[in-house]
């Protein structure tokens, strides 16, 4: 069964701060892989994904993620950070069983607070 | 086009009572998953379901826990006798065939 982590639970940035938030997943078949994000009092938003080709993903709002197979890696990066980005950041990977998408794995989340 | 749609969006109930939640997917996916978020947890899959099948059930607990998703109306996740682990928020997602999942505003499970 797949697994997915993501290192940091808690993230403290001032505005216009550089973000990288790590993801890493366990599974050695092919993935489809995701960024969702849960502003406050709202719910999930699909940020970016990843099916196959380029590994440079571009998402909403300025993000992006990039997919390194050898690492089994798909951080979400972000070159200036705004108060707006306040909230929680989940990845999550899926495996395509032939018959649809499989159910999604998340990770814990990362809390990601902006302080202006 | 109208989004996930969960309902109610927050349900109270007594150690013993049912529950039951209601995902009415996007217009056009006919796929449907449910998850459950405990506190401080990331989102565990439960089960994904089409029209009148369940494909996946390897994430619902073995007992009190049902799924259903019939050929009209919403897809219903339905916990009988209810105890208080289960107070956590239960989210809906749809997927059309790309298979990119899109979640409704959950709903929020007290177990008193």
């Amino acid at each position: 069964a797949q697994s997915v982590s993501q290192h940091n639970h808690h993230v403290i940035l001032s505005e216009a701060a550089s973000l990288e938030l790590g993801c890493n997943y366990s599974y050695g078949g092919t993935v489809n892989l995701f960024w969702y994000v849960q502003y406050p009092g709202q719910h999930l938003q699909l940020l970016l994904k990843y099916f196959s080709g380029d590994p440079l993903v571009k998402g909403i709002k300025g993000f992006e993620a990039e997919f390194i197979k050898s690492k089994f890696s798909f951080n979400l990066r972000k070159p200036s950070v705004q108060w707006s980005d306040t909230a929680e950041y989940f990845c999550a990977v899926t495996t395509y069983s032939g018959g649809g998408a499989d159910g999604l794995t998340f990770g814990k989340g990362t809390h990601l607070i902006i302080q202006p | 086009n109208a989004g996930v749609m969960q309902n109610p969006r927050h349900l109270v109930r007594r150690r013993g009572q049912e529950a039951r939640l209601r995902c009415s997917p996007m217009k056009g996916h006919s796929h449907v998953y449910w998850y459950r978020q405990l506190p401080e947890e990331g989102l565990k899959f439960m089960v994904y379901l089409q029209k009148e099948n369940i494909i996946d059930e390897s994430g619902m607990p073995k007992e009190r826990f049902s799924a259903e998703f019939p050929k009209e109306g919403p897809s219903i996740l339905r916990i009988q006798q209810v105890v208080r682990g289960d107070s956590a928020a239960y989210f809906c997602a749809s997927s059309p065939p790309d298979e990119t999942q899109y979640f409704g505003p959950g709903t929020r499970l007290l177990v008193l």
